[in-house]
């Protein structure tokens, strides 16, 4: 089967990193996805990852590696605006996009 | 660019009555995609059209539920007879996917947010 698997939630501080994993098993890989999601509001892309190493964008980063099947989303100096659940997705063989649950990111003053 | 355009945004409806969602994808793009969310499930995908084709409808509940897109700026997801546990968020993407089959990132519209009392 498929799967992928973030934390369900996360806390920190505001000002301070937070590193979100993400771990998966798909048939195939193609790409992998993070998308931020505001509590009511739809989903917005992040990053796009389908080489091994580290994508910066600004305060944002997203590595992959393919081999271990592992992906996370870093986040630099902290805003309040960044408490969101963040939603890990990954394109595998057939082009099909699988969804992680999301994991939900609580900053705290 | 106006985005990813939904209606209605909000739809209260009691069991048994049938529930039109309709979406306009980003002018341009030839990949459309209809997601229902809620917090048991996460986000699903239902369907997805390709050049206003239906490319995989695994996603799709059951016979009740139904999406058509009948040009390249109109979709429509049906639901009948709408059930309770149908209630959830129902979101349209759309994105641009070239020959090569790049997979390039999808925009969310706003999403329906649907009751089933």
């Amino acid at each position: 089967g498929q799967n992928i698997d973030q934390p369900t939630e996360m806390t920190a501080t505001e000002g301070a990193i937070v590193q979100i994993n993400c771990t998966y098993q798909t048939s195939g890989f193609n790409g992998l996805f993070w998308y931020q999601q505001h509590a009511g509001e739809a989903p917005t892309f992040l990053s796009y990852n389908v080489l091994d190493g580290l994508e910066e964008k600004g305060r944002f980063s997203s590595f992959l590696s393919r081999s271990k099947g592992y992906s996370y989303l870093l986040l630099k100096e902290l805003q309040m605006k960044d408490s969101a659940s963040y939603l890990c997705a990954v394109v595998d063989s057939n082009y099909q996009l699988i969804w992680g649950a999301g994991t939900k990111l609580i900053i705290k003053p | 660019d106006a985005g990813v355009i939904q209606s209605p945004r909000h739809e209260v409806t009691e069991m048994g009555q049938e529930v039109t969602l309709r979406c306009k994808p980003i002018s341009g793009h030839n990949s459309l995609f209809w997601y229902r969310q809620t917090m048991m499930r996460g986000l699903e995908l239902l369907i997805y059209f390709n050049n206003n084709v239906p490319i995989d409808d695994s996603g799709m509940p059951e016979d009740r539920f139904s999406a058509k897109m009948p040009n390249a700026s109109f979709s429509t997801l049906k639901i009948q007879p709408s059930e309770p546990r149908d209630s959830a968020v129902y979101f349209c993407a759309s994105s641009l996917t070239t020959s090569g089959g790049a997979y390039n990132e999808q925009f969310f519209g706003p999403g329906t947010r649907l009751t089933v009392l």
